[in-house]
């Protein structure tokens, strides 16, 4: 079973729309989170990282952590066709002298323009 | 910044041949990831270097595949004897030291196993 699990596989939003992922863990040992976004060809870039509960707003962007149900969600606002690709969620332990990140298996979001 | 540089980006061998995949981490960095892509699985990471010391390989598949990190500069990940399976795309991402630096990715070398 993934440790990090996201939903839903895909998601198709019209432009200007908006586009919700969630992310949930199965380990209270994840307490650092990221959201990488993955164009084809190129390695996952990350968008922004979220370690406290609340809100965190970047741009277009907003993530969501709830560190008691071990859930993390990532909102575009206004999406743009340069938004579809595949969208990560990125765990890491506290507790962890490695600092590997454990990633979900991801979220494809399509922008209909 | 030229961030993380992967060579080559696309790689050919035949089945039993042995393959090199080189990564050049950002200037600064003392952390050093490599992960592996399909879309089966995901992103599956395989190990870690810090300070040029091998700190966990815990997702390296113990035989057939090992890593280095002779310089700051650079690390390999060579893969003997290679199947079809391990046709992928592999991933070199570096970091800051500390739990709360993000990683930088590369843009990973395709291998393909024929």
């Amino acid at each position: 079973q993934q440790k990090v699990q996201q939903s839903p596989e895909s998601l198709s939003v019209p432009e200007g729309g908006m586009a919700s992922l969630n992310c949930t863990s199965s380990d209270r040992n994840f307490q650092y989170f990221w959201w990488y976004r993955q164009h084809s060809g190129e390695g996952p870039k990350a968008l922004m990282s979220i370690f406290s509960d609340g809100d965190k707003k970047e741009g277009r962007f907003t993530a969501h952590l709830n560190k008691a149900s071990l859930h993390v969600s990532l909102h575009i606002r206004d999406s743009q066709p340069s938004d579809s690709a595949l969208y990560f969620c990125a765990a890491r332990m506290t507790n962890s002298a490695g600092n590997k990140l454990t990633f979900g298996i991801g979220t494809r979001v399509l922008v209909r323009p | 910044n030229a961030g993380v540089i992967q060579t080559p980006r696309h790689k050919v061998t035949g089945k039993g041949q042995e393959a090199t995949l080189w990564c050049e981490p950002i200037s600064g960095h003392s952390a050093v990831f490599w992960y592996r892509q399909t879309i089966v699985q995901g992103l599956e990471f395989l190990t870690y270097f810090r300070n040029q010391a091998p700190i966990d390989d815990s997702g390296m598949p113990k035989e057939r595949f090992s890593a280095q990190m002779p310089n700051q500069s650079h690390s390999t990940l060579k893969i003997q004897s290679t199947q079809p399976q391990d046709s992928a795309v592999y991933l070199c991402a570096s970091s800051a030291l500390g739990g709360q630096n993000t990683l930088y990715f590369g843009a990973g070398t395709r291998l393909s196993v024929l």
